[in-house]
């Protein structure tokens, strides 16, 4: 059964960098997928951020690309999210996923609230 | 960026209702637009990919059809585990949009 377990801060303040993991369980990170950052502000629409492969091939959300940086580490099985000089509007609920090539997001993390406030 | 719209933001249903949602994109997307159900709490979940395809697991009572801007995502004799929020989202071009959302509640 495949498993995406995130795992990083809840609580951080303005201009910090939020630095959040996803280890994978029950498939490999080398295999075909991409591996996807999303979120979701309080009470608001998903918001893709980024994706990786386990080749190292990125892709960002334009709106977010100068300060994001979505890598994987195929020796321990995770990927991984950067996002620079936060403040309040980034205060969400972020996931990992995972997408096969020949669908889409198929298997989500649990989900974990992140706030940014002073 | 392809932008998407969904409509209704809210539908009111009673069970065995049959609900539809509409899903437009702002430029024709081929055949790359897929469904989630999201209930409070929890983690979005893959209900229909491909316009149309059914994921594993998922109840034959939804079903998704539609081609270039316009995808509709139809609830056959709606049950008590259907009241969700459900998006639409495009994936084409290594990038993804959603939609703003549509609650289903109990009518």
């Amino acid at each position: 059964q495949v498993q995406l377990q995130q795992s990083g801060p809840g609580l951080l303040k303005p201009s910090e960098t939020l630095s959040l993991a996803c280890s994978v369980s029950g498939a490999s990170i080398t295999t075909a997928f991409y591996w996807h950052w999303i979120r979701q502000p309080p009470g608001e629409t998903l918001q893709w951020l980024g994706s990786v492969y386990h080749s190292g091939t990125t892709y960002y959300d334009p709106s977010l690309k100068s300060r994001l940086t979505v890598s994987v580490d195929t020796y321990t099985n995770r990927f991984f999210l950067q996002l620079r000089s936060v403040t309040a509007a980034d205060t969400a609920v972020y996931y990992c996923a995972r997408a096969p090539v020949d669908k889409d997001l198929d298997y989500w993390s649990q989900g974990n609230l992140v706030i940014v406030s002073s | 960026d392809i932008q998407v719209t969904q409509s209704p933001s809210i539908v009111s249903a009673s069970v065995g209702d049959k609900v539809t949602i509409t899903c437009r994109a702002s430029q024709t997307i081929p055949v790359r637009l897929a469904w989630y159900q999201q209930k409070p709490g929890k983690a979005p979940r893959l209900l229909i990919y491909k316009v149309s395809t059914l994921e594993s697991g998922v109840p034959s009572r939804f079903s998704g059809s539609g081609s270039g801007t316009e995808f509709t995502l139809t609830i056959n004799s709606l049950q008590p585990d259907d009241f969700a929020t459900y998006y639409c989202q495009q994936y084409g071009s290594y990038s993804r949009t959603f939609g703003q959302g549509t609650k289903v509640e109990i009518k």
